[in-house]
C-alpha cells in the first residue's frame, strides 16, 4: 500500500498562475481532505469530501477549488496563486467508520 | 468546538518517560480525545485516542482524568525519533465518521536530548 500520495512535493509559482496539487489514496477511503500549514502554525482545513461527487468547504476555502470524481483522487486547484498561499499542503484520508486520519507527506508551495 | 491547551514546548532525555499534558476543560460528553504527532518535514501521524478509559498501544499510553477535563500522553521511553510536535485534538463522536473538522492548535514541540 502506498497510502496517501501527494504530487508535486515542491513547487514554485508566480503570482496569478494556476496549478493543481494532486492527491491519491489506495485504501478505498471515503473521506478525503486538504489542509494547509503555515510556519509555526497548526493545520487548517481547506476543503473536504465525504465521497465521490461530494465536496464541502472547510475553514479556509477561498482561492481553492476541489473535485472528487473518483474515490481515489482528490485534486486541489489554485485558481490564481497569491503570495498568501505560500504554505505546506497536506492531503488526508479516512475510512468512513474509522478514527484514524492518514496524511500524505506534504506539498511545499511557494508563490513569488 | 471545544478547545485544548498544551504547553508550547517540552524537553526530555533519551530513554526517559515523557508526560505530555493537555487541558480540555470544555470537553463534551461525546468528544473523543485524539493525539497526533508531526515529525519534521512530514505529515501528521496518528498516535492514540480515547474517550473515558486509559488506553495503551505500541506507540504510547493515554491517561484521561476522571472528569475528562485533562489528559496526558505518555511516551514510556523517549527516543530521538520521538522528537516532534504533538497535537491534542478533540473530535465529536456525535458527528459521526464524516467529521473531518479536526482543529489543530500549535501543539507541543518535544525535544529529546541524547
Amino acid at each position: 500500500n502506498a497510502g496517501v500520495t501527494q504530487t508535486p512535493k515542491f513547487q514554485v509559482l508566480k503570482t496569478g498562475q494556476s496549478m493543481t496539487l494532486q492527491c491519491a489514496q489506495d485504501m478505498n477511503h471515503e473521506y478525503m481532505s486538504w489542509y494547509r500549514q503555515d510556519p509555526g502554525m497548526g493545520l487548517r482545513l481547506i476543503h473536504y469530501s465525504v465521497g465521490a461527487g461530494i465536496t464541502d468547504q472547510g475553514e479556509v476555502p477561498n482561492g481553492y477549488n476541489v473535485s472528487r470524481s473518483t474515490t481515489e483522487d482528490f485534486p486541489l486547484r489554485l485558481l490564481s496563486a497569491a503570495p498568501s498561499q505560500t504554505s505546506v499542503y497536506f492531503c488526508a484520508s479516512k475510512i468512513g467508520s474509522g478514527n484514524t486520519i492518514y496524511f500524505g507527506e506534504g506539498s511545499w508551495l511557494t508563490v513569488v | 468546538d471545544a478547545k485544548t491547551t498544551q504547553p508550547n514546548s517540552m524537553e526530555s532525555n533519551e530513554e526517559e518517560p515523557v508526560h505530555l499534558p493537555c487541558n480540555h476543560s470544555t470537553i463534551s460528553g461525546t468528544d473523543y480525545i485524539h493525539w497526533y504527532r508531526q515529525l519534521p518535514s512530514q505529515g501528521p501521524e496518528y498516535v492514540i485516542h480515547g474517550l473515558t478509559s486509559n488506553v495503551n498501544n505500541r506507540m504510547a499510553s493515554l491517561a484521561i482524568a476522571e472528569d475528562r477535563k485533562s489528559s496526558t500522553l505518555i511516551l514510556h521511553r523517549a527516543t530521538l525519533r520521538d522528537a516532534a510536535v504533538y497535537y491534542c485534538i478533540l473530535r465529536d463522536r456525535a458527528s459521526g465518521g464524516s467529521n473531518y473538522k479536526l482543529t489543530f492548535g500549535k501543539g507541543t514541540l518535544l525535544t529529546v536530548n541524547p
